[in-house]
């Protein structure tokens, strides 16, 4: 069964470096989304990626993070000077139809140092 | 930002009884509605969508959804210990927006 897959699983970093989170969605799917939890929080919403471009961002989604698809299969998410308050499980989706169910990687967690 | 409710819980039955877990949300114009599941430290993954009023069953779950009144629920029949997770509503508009989830316990 196709899934979306996420590395690394879990990074620690000192506040101030840049980050990078990779994650290969399902082939066929056109829609990706990064997602972020922390702990004990609900899930949010960060950014939507479709044809090469961001869909739409949160308010969480500042100047320090961005988002990329370098090839065909990747898609990436950099924060670019990590904070303490960065630290959280990020979870990358991706579907086929922007209003259907999104299908999850297993996380990428992040602790800021 | 489109609101989802949901009562916090947790929410403890024992083992074979009925879980029922309520949401709510703000934008009448929603259309599609997801029922995830989460265990801790994990990902969610769908239990069940409903685009529909009405009941959608499959299995042991049944998802309610009432578009005048503005709430989505779930029902998990004869629940089982291995239902004991945190149950995340959400609803699609371009992007999933979810509650903040109900955390079930199942108690053999």
């Amino acid at each position: 069964e196709p899934e979306v897959t996420q590395t690394p699983s879990h990074q620690v970093t000192q506040m101030g470096q840049e980050v990078i989170l990779r994650c290969v969605p399902i082939s066929n799917h056109l829609y990706f989304y990064w997602y972020r939890q922390i702990l004990g929080q609900k899930v949010e919403f960060l950014v939507s990626f479709y044809n090469n471009e961001i869909s739409e961002k949160s308010e969480i989604f500042d100047d320090q993070f961005s988002v990329e698809r370098p090839d065909g299969s990747n898609f990436t998410l950099k924060i670019r000077s990590t904070k303490l308050e960065d630290s959280a499980m990020y979870f990358c989706a991706s579907t086929g139809q922007n209003t259907g169910e999104l299908f999850f990687g297993e996380g990428s967690r992040l602790t800021v140092l | 930002q489109k609101e989802v409710e949901q009562n916090s819980g947790p929410l403890s039955v024992p083992e074979g009884a009925i879980a029922s877990l309520n949401c709510t949300y703000s934008d009448r114009g929603s259309q599609s509605f997801f029922w995830y599941r989460q265990y801790s430290g994990k990902s969610p993954e769908l239990i069940m969508s409903i685009y529909s009023n009405g009941d959608k069953e499959d299995g042991r779950f049944t998802a309610q959804l009432n578009k005048a009144s503005q709430y989505v629920s779930l029902l998990i029949r004869d629940s089982q210990p291995s239902d004991s997770a945190t149950y995340l509503c959400a609803l699609n508009d371009y992007k999933l927006s979810f509650g903040a989830g109900t955390t079930v316990t199942v108690r053999a």
